[in-house]
């Protein structure tokens, strides 16, 4: 089946530092979505991107789609201690519904 | 954004009952809902897909006998756990799908942990 290149599986890092994951897949979505997920909840929505090349941010957190389609981007920049968790990336084909994970990313800060 | 809840929170239940999980998308109306299961530390993995009036799309190896979806109105989607199992313990999640001008997105419910005695 489809699959998401999620990278990287985990981090750990000082508060007030920038972050960068990406997440790069064989195929072409026509949709990318950025989501955060908090222990024993469930995936809250970050970020969504809907045209190759499209720049979006949401407060310290940016999100790029990628041109060829196949990958896209989360910065998050001056890390605060909320913004520990994992983080998953999910990209939709074009006329499917379905969505297509990748296998998240675990931040860490550490004060 | 758009609002999804589940219900409940969280079940304990004892092995061979049935166990059933609302899904409710609470501020607009979903065709179509997700049903996925998701095991510590690992990523979501789709179930099944629900659809308002019709019967559910399971996904391979997912036992559609075991796994009973209804979607009995816009706002509405029920996952009952037949028999449940020890094995059947595990972190449900629940989405909804929302579609604009060229603007699909997904929105998650809280979760619903089943614990299978």
């Amino acid at each position: 089946g489809q699959q998401l290149n999620q990278s990287p599986q985990s981090m750990f890092i000082q508060e007030g530092e920038d972050v960068s994951m990406n997440c790069t897949s064989s195929s072409i979505f026509n949709t990318w979505l950025w989501y955060k997920q908090d222990p024993g909840e469930g995936p809250v929505l970050l970020i969504a991107l809907y045209k190759a090349g499209e720049l979006t941010s949401n407060g310290r957190l940016t999100a790029q789609f990628g041109i060829t389609r196949k990958d896209s981007f989360l910065n998050i920049s001056a890390s605060i201690p909320s913004d520990v968790g994992i983080y998953f990336c999910a990209g939709q084909l074009t006329g499917a519904q379905k969505l297509v994970f990748g296998q998240g990313t675990r931040l860490t800060i550490n004060p | 954004g758009a609002v999804v809840s589940q219900h409940p929170s969280r079940v304990i239940c004892k092995s061979g009952t049935s166990v059933k999980i609302e899904c409710r998308s609470l501020d607009f109306q979903a065709t179509t809902m997700f049903w996925y299961r998701q095991f510590p530390k690992q990523s979501l993995m789709l179930m099944a897909t629900s659809n308002e009036g019709s019967k559910a799309t399971y996904e391979q190896g997912v036992e559609k006998d075991k796994f009973l979806i209804n979607h009995a109105s816009l706002t509405l989607s029920t996952l009952t756990v037949t028999s449940a199992h020890p094995e059947d313990s595990s972190f449900y999640i629940c989405s909804a799908w929302t579609s604009g001008d060229n603007t699909d997105t997904q929105y998650f419910g809280p979760g619903t942990r089943l614990t299978v005695l």
